[in-house]
């Protein structure tokens, strides 16, 4: 069945370098897929939205030259964060959406990034 | 805007008590509902989501959530808790409009006594 699988599930890092994050649809191509990101014990926060072959829509207050999003393809999204800084640790989670059930509703199961 | 609440930040239930998790949103039509449940450093789960027919929606675990247009609501119920259940749970709204994201509620912690 289609899945969204996210790549790695955690990651450590130290300061100043790029962490790439990796969003795959399983079974199905992704026309949309969304980014999110998580604070501890707090709720999830839409950071972009990337539509294939087009360039991502960032949400207010969200750095579009330190998060990088690229969907270079249907089922492959990648995020990547440049010049890590430890207020970058966090939860990134991704979604996506095909372009006939648009409303699937399917996660990825998250990367911890982990800025040292 | 189409917003989110969950006015529960942490509920505690006995195993085997029922359960009840509220959400109300605000949205001028009526949107797409989602309830996801997430464990410990673990990305969401899909419990269930309504799109439109039957308001009393079926999920998996045994959860099941009922929309209540009058009161803008989509609680989310379980009959009987098991201390499985234990995890944050989230309610989300999508406006009837592909191509858009998911709004999150701010959750509710749900704690399984013993």
């Amino acid at each position: 069945g289609a899945v969204v699988s996210q790549h790695p599930s955690r990651v450590i890092c130290k300061s100043g370098t790029s962490v790439k994050i990796e969003c795959r649809s399983l079974d199905f191509q992704a026309t949309t897929m969304f980014w999110y990101r998580q604070f501890p014990k707090q709720s999830l926060m839409l950071m972009a939205t990337s539509n294939e072959g087009s360039k991502a829509t960032y949400e207010q207050g969200v750095e579009k030259d330190k998060f990088l999003i690229n969907h270079a393809s249907l089922t492959l999204s990648t995020l990547t964060v440049t010049s890590a800084h430890p207020e970058d640790s966090s939860f990134y989670i991704c979604s996506a959406r095909d372009g006939i059930n648009s409303l699937t509703g399917l996660f990825g199961q998250g990367t911890r990034l982990t800025v040292v | 805007a189409q917003s989110v609440t969950q006015p529960d930040i942490h509920i505690t239930v006995s195993e085997g008590a029922s359960l009840e998790l509220r959400c109300n949103y605000s949205y001028g039509a009526t949107p797409y509902l989602f309830w996801y449940v997430q464990s410990p450093g673990q990305g969401l789960q899909l419990l269930l989501k309504y799109f439109s027919g039957d308001t009393l929606v079926q999920g998996i675990k045994g959860f099941e959530a009922e929309f209540k247009r009058s009161q803008s609501s989509f609680n989310l119920r379980k009959p009987s808790v098991h201390w499985s259940d234990a995890a944050e749970y989230f309610c989300a709204v999508a406006p009837n409009q592909a191509g858009t994201a998911l709004i999150f509620g701010k959750g509710t912690t749900l704690s399984v006594s013993s």
